[in-house]
């Protein structure tokens, strides 16, 4: 079975920095995918950015930014330029390549918290 | 964009009430929804996934007869807890990809229901 993890509890950061989010995952397959989430305090969940894990080139998506290291199992989130919108429960995420794509699950890790003072 | 509306957003009500919640696919087709449970500052947990005309699949640990979970049309799903009491207080949220989509795209999520059992 797949496992995410995502060890850091809480983190904080000086708004306009950076913050590197990580998580690590354990898997057997070598095609799958690789998401973070966000989460408000609204708890809407929001897709911040995925990661197909055939591609080398690691996915950015504006201010966001992800370091895949597929060999060590290790997907870190970069986020730049801090905002205060940018508080909010992290989650990554793996999901399973499946053949009918409509069923593939996700796996989430436990979370991070992230604060961004002003 | 895809929008999956979930419903009602807060529920409180005393022990022993059934609950339903709505999971409704806006603007797509949805043969597979996914339904959660989240504890404060806690992850998503899977509980399970619903099918289009079949039943329902529960994941390890999940009561069938206490999440009732009838997916009757492509765009509508129902997680009805029966008898509930005040530990099934919680979070819940639901999810749905397009029919015919591919395992790298996102899940679609509800804004959740807040439920409170007195």
């Amino acid at each position: 079975a797949q496992t995410v993890t995502q060890s850091q509890p809480e983190m904080s950061v000086q708004e306009a920095e950076t913050v590197t989010l990580s998580c690590t995952y354990d898997t057997s397959e070598s095609d799958y995918y690789l998401f973070w989430y966000k989460q408000p305090p609204s708890r809407q969940m929001i897709l911040v950015i995925r990661q197909e894990a055939y591609k080398q080139q690691n996915a950015t998506e504006n201010r966001f930014s992800v370091n895949f290291q597929k060999a060590a199992k290790s997907f870190s989130l970069k986020i730049s330029d801090s905002q205060l919108g940018d508080a909010a429960m992290y989650f990554c995420a793996y999901s399973p390549l499946e053949e009918d794509g409509a069923n593939s699950k996700l796996t989430f890790g436990k979370g991070i918290t992230l604060s961004v003072r002003p | 964009g895809a929008v999956v509306s979930q419903h009602p957003s807060r529920v409180i009500c005393k022990s022993g009430t059934s609950v339903k919640i709505e999971c409704r696919s806006l603007d797509f087709q949805a043969t597979t929804m996914f339904w959660y449970r989240q504890f404060p500052k806690q992850s998503l947990m899977l509980m399970a996934t619903s099918n289009e005309g079949s039943k329902a699949t529960y994941e390890q640990g999940v009561e069938k007869d206490k999440f009732l979970i009838n997916h009757a049309s492509l765009t509508l799903s129902t997680l009805t807890v029966t008898s509930a009491h005040p530990e099934d207080s919680s979070f819940y949220i639901c999810s749905a990809k397009d029919r015919g989509s591919f395992s790298n795209q996102p899940q679609h999520f509800g804004d959740g229901t807040r439920l409170s059992i007195l």
